[in-house]
């Protein structure tokens, strides 16, 4: 079965500082990839997706992830935080030859001063 | 363009009561999911309907259900309430197909049962 991990459950990094949220996926073939936020009370938004072609995706609100698929990895980044950052990241990935969407169990994201 | 809006934001139950969401998409999207959201169990798929057809459907009791309107505005509806359906219930839209198309999510309803 199709699975998403995000091994870290809680990052804190300090502002300013290089953050990097790792997703790894199972599933057969390249699926579809997707990064989201969800703020305190909110929904989840979108920053980033990949479909084919360039391995590095450029997102809103400055961030970027980057899909390997020798180490089945979409891992997101942002070269430096700012503290309305913190937030729970949420990878996911739908299928290609189906229509089922798979959400990771999220990290949550603290920025210190 | 207005996003996806879900009302009430927020719903006190008690139990063995019923309770219906309400979830209307981004306009001219078709296909309408539902999450729960819960700290232990983290975003769990519901259910997604498509041209009013429920398309695919996740590991919930029958106590679950959903329905889409000709407008592709949707409603959920949880019976016989439990304790444990405390959750934040998440809708999300999208214009067709499941897997490539991103869902756009709605802020929820927060649901808790007494």
């Amino acid at each position: 079965a199709q699975s998403v991990t995000q091994p870290d459950i809680h990052i804190t990094v300090s502002e300013g500082a290089s953050l990097e949220l790792r997703c790894n996926y199972s599933y057969g073939a390249t699926p579809y990839l997707f990064w989201y936020v969800q703020s305190p009370g909110q929904g989840l938004q979108l920053l980033l997706k990949y479909f084919s072609g360039d391995t590095l995706v450029q997102g809103i609100k400055g961030f970027e992830a980057e899909f390997k698929r020798s180490q089945s990895s979409f891992n997101l980044r942002k070269p430096s935080v700012h503290w309305s950052d913190a937030a729970e990241y949420f990878c996911a990935v739908g299928e290609r030859t189906g229509n089922q969407f798979y959400f990771g169990t999220g990290t949550s994201l603290t920025v210190i001063p | 363009k207005a996003g996806v809006t879900q009302t009430p934001r927020y719903l006190i139950k008690t139990r063995g009561q019923q309770v219906t969401l309400s979830c209307s998409p981004i306009s001219g999207h078709r296909s309408v999911s539902w999450y729960q959201q819960t700290p232990g169990q983290g975003l769990q798929f519901l259910f997604e309907y498509f041209s009013e057809t429920q398309r695919n459907k996740g590991n919930f009791p029958g106590r679950f259900s959903g329905r889409q309107f000709s407008n592709s505005r949707s409603e959920m509806n949880v019976s016989t309430l439990e304790l444990g359906d405390s959750a934040l219930y998440l809708c999300a839209s999208s214009l067709g197909t499941f897997g490539n198309q991103p869902q756009h999510f709605g802020d929820g309803t927060r649901l808790s049962i007494l």
